[in-house]
């Protein structure tokens, strides 16, 4: 089935750091993937959708600026946390549709990405 | 506001007692309805696409039904190793794009 990679899985930076996490399709092109963020116990919520060859289009209440998405070619996202703060420490997920075969789109999704901020 | 609401919250199990999860839906033109398993500290994992009211698909002890308002995930005989968190996510069309709105999950506890 269709493969989707999240690197890293877990980073832990300090206060003020960026951070990037990588969102790769290793089996088929993928011109949009979203990204999600999830709290414990709670469900995935989406901050941003990000397109190939063009700009992000993000959730309301995301902040463009503290979570930078670059959708490099079709097979890599990229999210950046800029400035982290502890209250962006959180479980990162990326997942890309795979309409190959199907109406809409199954998702795929990445193994997802921890990040603490101390 | 598209709307995917999950029960129970948790659910305890023996193994091999069957029993079933619920996704109730609201949501504008509903385009599929999704299953994921999810594994603790893990990205979900897909198990079904529904798209119609009627349509059943099966996988091992997993049996996924459809009707208009709500889906069932059916486990039968469950075994450990299908503890998890279970989510079901609608898919719609807003705005030309592709729009997936996700239930809060049931966390399934399989006791051997």
């Amino acid at each position: 089935g269709a493969v989707v990679s999240q690197h890293p899985s877990w980073v832990i930076c300090k206060s003020g750091t960026s951070v990037k996490i990588e969102c790769r399709s290793l089996d088929f092109q993928a011109t949009t993937m979203f990204w999600y963020r999830q709290f414990p116990k709670q469900s995935l919520m989406l901050m941003a959708t990000s397109n190939e060859g063009s700009k992000a289009t993000y959730e309301q209440g995301v902040e463009k600026d503290k979570f930078l998405i670059n959708h490099a070619s079709l097979t890599l996202s990229t999210l950046t946390v800029t400035s982290a703060h502890p209250e962006d420490s959180s479980f990162y997920i990326c997942s890309a549709p795979y309409s190959g075969r199907v109406r809409t789109g199954e998702l795929f999704f990445g193994e997802g990405s921890r990040l603490t901020v101390l | 506001e598209d709307q995917v609401t999950q029960s129970p919250e948790a659910l305890r199990l023996q193994e091999g007692e069957s029993s079933s999860l619920n996704c109730s839906y609201t949501v504008s033109g509903l385009r599929g309805l999704f299953w994921y398993r999810q594994d603790p500290g893990k990205g979900p994992e897909f198990l079904f696409t529904l798209y119609s009211a009627g349509e059943e698909k099966e996988k091992e002890r997993l049996k996924a039904t459809l009707t208009k308002k709500e889906s069932f995930l059916h486990i039968t005989a469950p075994k450990p190793e299908d503890s998890a968190t279970y989510l079901c996510a609608a898919a719609t069309i807003s705005g030309g794009y592709q729009k997936v709105t996700f239930g809060t999950g049931t966390k399934l506890q399989v006791i051997p």
